[in-house]
């Protein structure tokens, strides 16, 4: 079982709506993370907050809005996607400090398909 | 740039079979090596790693080895099973590099009875 949570496992929108991807983690972590990976694809780093506050964002389009509201949520807010972001999203968490220190723990991931 | 390359997939194995599959690495300092795993329909799981050179890591049967003179860090299993079967990456961070996992294109293991 996985101790990150995330919130829906599937998730179908059109190009117009707007949802949120939520993920959990009572491990007492203060870093939190966003990847997005394509099918057949490794995971790509999206954003990482450390310490409830944005401390990565890898150029990511705004139309992906990351929140931490506190140290144990995280939320990847979605508003006018595009088809090609249809992907499956993996929210991480891990202590901070380097992270061969501190493995990432990964969430089973949300499948995001945009119509 | 930091790099992970990982040899091409799938690689289909029969059950008990010796599993090696490749991981080399360019970095600019000294970083840590990860093997992750994933499972269809999950997320990744940490499987070994080791933060040096001549470091061994190990779990559930699975091994590697960093080795700095030829940048390497090979998965290896002495007798694999049906349930071995997933996608395995390879991914470094650099020391100092912040929380940046930089990862290898992944290497897809099928087991067959």
């Amino acid at each position: 079982d996985t101790e990150v949570t995330q919130t829906p496992k599937h998730l179908v929108m059109g190009m117009t709506n707007k949802k949120s991807l939520k993920c959990e983690q009572h491990m007492g972590h203060r870093a939190m993370y966003w990847y997005k990976q394509k099918a057949k694809k490794p995971p790509e780093l999206m954003f990482v907050y450390s310490y409830e506050k944005l401390s990565i964002n890898e150029s990511v389009p705004s139309r992906f809005s990351p929140e931490c509201p506190n140290s144990s949520l995280l939320n990847l807010h979605l508003h006018a996607l595009q088809p090609e972001d249809s992907a499956l999203y993996l929210c991480a968490s891990s202590q901070l400090g380097n992270t061969y220190n501190s493995p990432l723990h990964f969430g089973n991931g949300t499948r995001l398909t945009v119509t | 740039g930091d790099s992970v390359t990982q040899m091409e997939g799938p690689v289909t194995l029969s059950e008990e079979a010796f599993l090696t599959i490749n991981c080399t690495y360019t970095a600019t300092g000294y970083p840590s090596l990860f093997w992750y795993v994933q499972y269809p329909g999950e997320g990744l799981q940490l499987l070994l790693k080791a933060t040096k050179a001549d470091d061994k890591g190990s779990n559930k049967g699975f091994e590697a080895t960093y080795r700095k003179e030829t940048t390497s860090f090979h998965l290896e299993k002495g007798s694999v099973q049906v349930s071995d079967s997933a996608v395995y990456f390879c991914a470094l961070i650099l020391t100092g590099g912040g929380n940046k996992l930089t990862f290898g294109t992944g290497t897809q293991l099928k087991v067959e009875l």
